[in-house]
């Protein structure tokens, strides 16, 4: 079974209302999560990273006001879509990792499809 | 900063035929983890196999082998005996000390029956 839980697999919203989405990991502690967006027939493109009890690192180009990670446990991390757009459009998946080292499997959670109206 | 190259947008392969899907990167790195995942129409991301770089042994899972030639920086993946459930994209991915994972732009394999 599932060893990451992502929630909602699918959401729709309105412009400018704001959009929690939940990765939890269920049978083993995640050290390290990471989040990912993709678009239609493209690659992840690696939001940001978070280790528990310490804020989440963004990558170039993502705005940390707009998408907030919180990651306050060791088996829940959250991603909150603040004043969705239209542009925010795009599938979310999480992954989760039980060690600093890939000597560790990354498991992935099934992913969120959200829609801007 | 790493990056990885997948260079075939597309490729198709009769069902039970063997194709090959090829993957370079670069790195100034020693130690790293090399991936390939596969991500059917139900978009969840699935391991299919993954190599650390220390091990000379090409890893294999059933089906399923890499060809990693870590000098010239190349880790192809195998699939034998092609079956309809292998269509979907594949990512070859790098994890290496900065704890990120870089993904190619993936491949979109079909496999006709």
């Amino acid at each position: 079974g599932a060893v990451v839980s992502q929630h909602p697999s699918r959401v729709i919203c309105k412009s400018g209302t704001s959009v929690k989405i939940e990765c939890r990991s269920l049978d083993f502690q995640a050290t390290t999560m990471f989040w990912y967006r993709q678009f239609p027939k493209q690659s992840l493109m690696l939001m940001a990273t978070s280790n528990e009890g310490s804020k989440a690192t963004y990558e170039q180009g993502v705005e940390k006001d707009k998408f907030l990670i919180n990651h306050a446990s060791l088996t829940l991390s959250t991603l909150t879509v603040t004043s969705a757009h239209p542009e925010d459009s795009s599938f979310y998946i999480c992954s989760c990792r039980g060690a600093l080292s890939w000597g560790e499997k990354l498991f992935f959670g099934s992913g969120t499809q959200l829609s801007v109206l | 900063a790493q990056t990885v190259t997948q260079s075939q947008p597309e490729m198709s392969v009769q069902e039970a035929e063997t194709v090959t899907l090829s993957c370079t990167y670069d790195t100034s790195e020693n130690n790293y983890y090399l991936f390939w995942y596969k991500q059917p129409p139900s978009r969840q991301m699935i391991l299919v196999i993954r190599q650390e770089a220390y091990k000379q042994q090409n890893a294999t899972e059933n089906r399923f082998s890499v060809n990693f030639q870590k000098a010239a920086k190349s880790f192809s993946l195998k699939i034998s005996d092609s079956q309809l459930g292998d269509t979907a994209m594949y990512f070859c991915a790098f994890g290496g000390a900065n704890s990120k994972l870089t993904f190619g732009k993936g491949i979109t394999l079909s496999v006709r029956p």
